[in-house]
């Protein structure tokens, strides 16, 4: 069965670190894997994703992820955090075999406070 | 516009009573979903439709129904509200093409009392 594991309830960063949103997966196919953002009160909007090719992806407000296979991890990164990136981040995958009728498949979230 | 509409954003409703929550989109998408959210348990799929005529059950579907109108409408009904589907509800829509995200609606946030 397809899962996703989001280790970390809450990642607390200062403003102009790095900061890691961590993402381990388990498909029985090849995986597609995304990253959503949402912020208070709003619907979930897609950050990026790793369909194939490059491990490292990048995608919106200057965020990337780094998809690798051997530790079935997509982790989410990005080199300068903004107090603006506080918000719940999600990691999805979907099984590109088409286990699980190709559905989504959440993790449950992670919330990202970034402190000035 | 938004590609992905949900009404009503909010609403409150007394246990044992039926509701239905809509979803509309301009994406020209064949597949839709309804989701639920609760905290600390991620999003998870309560239906899905990949057609007018196809639709399926989620991991959550009991005490939930859907109906898929025309390809760009699919409602959500509870047909007795319980004060347990107390949650935030998205509908999403996916394409079969190239690009495989979904794209979620803003949401509508029911609370039965």
């Amino acid at each position: 069965a397809q899962s996703v594991a989001q280790p970390e309830d809450q990642v607390n960063v200062a403003e102009g670190n790095p900061l890691t949103v961590k993402c381990t997966y388990s498909v029985s196919g090849n995986p597609y894997l995304f990253w959503y953002v949402q912020y208070p009160n709003r619907g979930l909007q897609f950050l990026l994703k790793y369909i194939t090719g490059d491990n490292l992806v990048k995608g919106s407000y200057g965020f990337e992820a780094e998809f690798n296979k051997s530790q079935t991890s997509f982790h989410l990164k990005k080199p300068s955090a903004l107090v603006s990136d506080s918000a719940l981040y999600f990691c999805a995958v979907r099984d590109s075999d088409g286990g699980s009728q190709g559905n989504l498949i959440f993790g449950k979230g992670t919330k990202l406070s970034v402190k000035p | 516009d938004a590609d992905v509409t949900q009404t009503p954003r909010n609403r409150i409703t007394k246990t044992g009573k039926r509701i239905m929550l809509e979803c509309s989109q301009t994406k020209g998408h064949d597949r839709m979903y309804w989701y639920r959210q609760d905290p600390g348990l991620g999003l998870r799929l309560i239906y899905y439709s990949f057609d007018v005529k196809d639709i399926n059950k989620g991991e959550i579907s009991d005490g939930y129904s859907v109906s898929r109108q025309a390809q760009a409408k699919f409602s959500l009904s509870l047909e007795s509200a319980i004060p347990n589907q107390t949650a935030l509800y998205f509908c999403a829509t996916r394409g079969t093409g190239g690009d495989p995200e979904a794209f979620f609606g803003q949401g509508t946030r029911l609370t039965v009392v």
